[in-house]
């Protein structure tokens, strides 16, 4: 069990606009920052958002993140067939003193 | 640019140990942390360990604690993780990635491509 909670999967298809949302508690989401990634199977990890909503270089600006409270999502607007993939929050917990991850949302493009 | 090597992966059995290797290149090493991150087969993403950058903070997953250490050699760009008393559970592709900074709170910004420990009778 996931200390971060994810759906684990979600759909659109090509253009529309998607959300994957990622719930925390005080400890976590509520007193540290965001950081989501991108894992196409067979594949690592990728940073896609980071300090909940930069978006490093070469990442498509219609991935944008945001935070509220103890939760944080990822929004991809104008979703394209290339984006499917495992999507992953994480951030650091104080309580655990350490980092914990969500249990990824599996994106699909219809 | 930034390049992670991971090695000393392999079939081991349980309740035996292993040593992990993460070769940096591409980087200032010494000015960065290091994390592990670890994926169970058809499983999510699981942060392991972290050493910060001159190595005196460490920190550890509670699934690995007292089983795990890591380690660097800044002379020689290398992170390792020693793995003891290993389980079936631990079985898993094993990442390093640098951090964003020199402690434990940088996130994962670059990583290797990992190495796969399958723990089996």
């Amino acid at each position: 069990q996931s200390v971060l909670t994810q759906a684990p999967s979600a759909s659109g298809t090509p253009g529309q606009r998607v959300t994957i949302s990622c719930s925390g508690s005080s400890s976590n989401i509520g007193n540290n920052t965001v950081n989501w990634y991108q894992q196409v199977p067979g594949m690592a990890p990728k940073v896609f958002i980071y300090r909940d909503n930069q978006r490093p270089s070469g990442v498509p600006e219609r991935f944008s993140g945001s935070k509220s409270g103890t939760s944080a999502s990822l929004a991809i607007s104008g979703l394209q067939s290339e984006d499917e993939a495992d999507y992953y929050c994480a951030t650091w917990d104080d309580s655990l003193n350490g980092w914990v991850f969500g249990g990824g949302t599996e994106l699909t493009v219809l | 640019q930034v390049q992670l090597v991971e090695s000393g992966g392999g079939v081991v059995q349980p309740g035996r140990s292993l040593r992990l290797t993460c070769a940096a290149s591409g980087f200032i090493f010494s000015h960065y942390g290091i994390h592990w991150v670890r994926q169970a087969p058809g499983k999510g993403l699981e942060w392991v360990a972290v050493i910060s950058s001159d190595g005196n903070k460490k920190y550890y997953a509670e699934s690995v604690k007292g089983r795990v250490s890591i380690f660097r050699d800044n002379s020689k760009n290398t992170v390792y993780l020693h793995m003891n008393r290993l389980r079936v559970e631990d079985t898993a592709v094993y990442y390093c990635a640098r951090a964003r900074g020199a402690n434990e709170k940088g996130y994962f910004a670059s990583w290797g491509q990992g190495t796969l420990v399958t723990v089996s009778s």
